[in-house]
């Protein structure tokens, strides 16, 4: 079975730093891949999603991830996070009928 | 356009006590229903999910049963709780069409068996 790997727990970042959240998945083959973000006190939300073609899938609020093959891995990027980008951030990947999820990264953006 | 409703969205229970948590959706038909548990630095852990009425797979073996009872409808329960069951429970759906593989989350249920 699939399993996903988030290993930035915590991440503290000032305003206008760049982001880059690791994510890697345990076997290749074709992948669905996805990220979630959960905000202060609101549903999770999807963020972005790559099914195939352009491994650089562009989200919502500005952030992007790439999907790279050959390292199982996809990343999540923002050049700049701004303090409403404080969050929760899950990475899934798709296995048969179910999403398995990482242990997700707490993203703190002070102004 | 799809909702997904969650209740109660918080609740107290003692140990021992039987558990019943109900997750609808709306706007949509025949959809894949899920239950989760997400817990601090665990991420989400899939509990159960139902690819139409009456089926059920279970993921983790543990003291929690779910039924389908409804096409829309997905029931989170137990007999006898355990103070592990504390957390907080998404329920979560997705459309079957090609390319629709995301999910669709809940408010979530926030339970303390105290």
């Amino acid at each position: 079975a699939q399993s996903v790997s988030q290993h930035n727990h915590h991440v503290i970042l000032s305003e206008a730093a760049s982001l880059e959240l690791g994510c890697n998945y345990s076997y290749g083959g074709t992948v669905n891949l996805f990220w979630y973000v959960q905000y202060p006190g609101q549903h999770l939300q999807l963020l972005l999603k790559y099914f195939s073609g352009d491994p650089l899938v562009k989200g919502i609020k500005g952030f992007e991830a790439e999907f790279i093959k050959s390292k199982f891995s996809f990343n999540l990027r923002k050049p700049s996070v701004q303090w409403s980008d404080t969050a929760e951030y899950f990475c899934a990947v798709k296995d048969t009928d179910k999403l398995i999820f990482g242990t997700g990264t707490r993203l703190q953006v002070f102004p | 356009s799809q909702t997904i409703h969650q209740w109660p969205a918080t609740l107290v229970q003692p140990v021992g006590s039987p558990l019943s948590l109900e997750c609808t959706v709306e706007g949509t038909s025949n959809p894949n229903l899920y239950w989760y548990r997400q817990a601090a630095g665990r991420g989400l852990q899939l509990l159960f999910y139902s690819v139409g009425i009456g089926q059920i797979s279970s993921e983790v073996p543990q003291n929690l049963s779910a039924s389908r009872p409804q096409d829309r409808q997905f029931i989170l329960s137990s007999k006898k709780l355990l103070l592990s069951d504390s957390g907080f429970y998404l329920c979560a759906w997705r459309r079957l069409l090609t390319g629709e593989d995301e999910q669709y989350f809940g408010p979530g249920t926030r339970l303390t068996v105290t």
